[in-house]
């Protein structure tokens, strides 16, 4: 069974500070994985999309890798700003189930 | 483009109601997946929609049923509440079915049974 695993729970950083997120996943055979944002009571906002073929996305000051051999995401946040704390979540399918999630990081960007 | 509209945004009910939620994909997109939102168990996948089928289904009771509509728009009805199904509850849309895209969520209904 996949099982999604994200660390730290929970994470403090000054501001300008750059930061890794890790997602860990059982199951190596994926065909893609998903990077999200949640804002407290809010929905998710998609931040990035990494296809099984690819190593690394990016997006502003945002970039996602993925390794499927040791099972390993990374979403490394350059430049922490305040507004971008907020949870993140990783999720990616398995069987039938379009997407699994992992219980998240909760980011804190302290001014 | 509009995104992916849920309503209503929160609800309480009793426990033994029953509560309909209702989900409007972004325009274009025939796939709708609702999910359960926790504290205790996260982000829990309820169910699957495609052209008006149900493709797949997560491990949740049958007091847990959905539908599609024609336009792509999706319900969601959860009978004989229990407190336990007090959570958010999201549906995320995409262009097609399955798992090779990008899934686009809305921003919830809020659900407290008492």
């Amino acid at each position: 069974k996949q099982e999604v695993t994200q660390i730290p729970a929970a994470l403090s950083v000054p501001e300008g500070e750059n930061l890794v997120l890790n997602c860990s996943f059982t199951d190596s055979a994926i065909y893609n994985l998903q990077w999200f944002r949640q804002d407290p009571g809010k929905g998710l906002t998609s931040l990035l999309l990494i296809q099984s073929s690819q190593r690394e996305q990016t997006s502003g000051r945002l970039n996602a890798s993925l390794d499927k051999s040791s099972g390993r995401s990374t979403l490394y946040i350059a430049a922490s700003q305040p507004g971008d704390s907020a949870t993140y979540l990783c999720a990616l399918p398995l069987g039938n189930t379009p997407l699994v999630f992992g219980k998240g990081t909760r980011l804190s960007v302290i001014a | 483009k509009a995104g992916v509209t849920q309503t209503p945004r929160y609800l309480i009910k009793t426990r033994g109601q029953q509560v309909t939620l209702s989900c409007s994909p972004i325009s274009g997109h025939r796939s709708v997946s609702w999910y359960q939102q926790t504290p205790g168990q996260g982000l829990q996948f309820l169910f699957e929609y495609f052209s008006e089928t149900q493709r797949n289904k997560g491990n949740f009771p049958g007091r847990f049923s959905g539908r599609q509509f024609s336009n792509s728009r999706s319900e969601m009805n959860v009978s004989t509440l229990e407190l336990g199904d007090s959570a958010l509850y999201l549906c995320a849309s995409s262009l097609l079915a399955g798992f090779q895209e990008t899934q686009y969520f809305g921003p919830g209904t809020r659900l407290l049974v008492l």
